[in-house]
């Protein structure tokens, strides 16, 4: 079992749905990652958070600690939304980041 | 600003053949420097990460090898080439060691 679960695997909407991208955690970690990688292999960091709740935009990351979970919401989605949207925990009392597999986000107009 | 380069973009290889890959960091000192590779379907895995010149932390055992020869530069090498080797290589930096800022990466292909 990977020890960062995302999901789904691939998500498709159409364009201005609410979004939501899931990911759970085994690890203790000291700080949680969302990237967003295009299709071209760029990852872009969107989000670091500890705890509570993060907004940029139309993106919205919220993390858990006691439930190890945390969600990237994306409101009023749009087509350059479409991208794979990665998890990643870093490791506590270390510099180790932990990845999920990714969710697939495809918005259609 | 800090930058970060890799080159080269995409990388087409013969099994057995030697690897070269460079990261370059500009606009800090110092840094915090990783290699990670994403394979076909798998998630993103840490390889390699130095806090210093000539200071390299292998993750995984494989038959690639990481050096850090000058304080922005990382490279990630191989002496033969393996089809599984194949994937996307993305080097990042930190100063933190908490927030990671990525390259583009390298695309590497092994036939």
């Amino acid at each position: 079992k990977n020890e960062v679960e995302q999901s789904p695997q691939n998500l498709t909407a159409q364009e201005g749905e609410f979004i939501t991208i899931n990911c759970s955690y085994s690890v203790g970690i000291s700080a949680l990652h969302w990237l967003q990688q295009h299709p071209g292999g760029g990852i872009v960091s969107l989000f670091m958070l500890s705890s509570g709740k993060k907004k940029h935009g139309r993106l919205i990351a919220t993390i858990n600690i006691q439930e190890k979970h945390s969600s990237l919401h994306i409101t009023a989605s749009h087509p350059r939304d479409s991208a794979v949207y990665i998890c990643a925990a870093l490791q506590g009392g270390s510099e180790k980041l932990v990845f999920g597999k990714g969710t697939k986000l495809t918005v259609n107009p | 600003s800090q930058t970060i380069h890799q080159w080269p973009a995409t990388l087409v290889q013969p099994v057995g053949s030697p690897l070269s890959l460079e990261c370059t960091v500009e606009g800090t000192s110092n840094p915090n420097l990783y290699w990670y590779r994403q394979a076909a379907g798998r998630g993103l895995q840490l390889l390699f990460y130095s806090v210093g010149i000539g200071q390299i932390s292998s993750e995984v055992p494989q038959n690639l090898s990481a050096s850090r020869p000058q304080d922005r530069q990382f490279i990630l090498s191989s002496k033969k080439l393996l089809l599984s080797d194949s994937g996307f290589y993305l080097c990042a930096w930190s100063l933190t060691g908490r927030e990671q800022y990525f390259g583009p990466g390298t695309r590497l292909t092994v036939t």
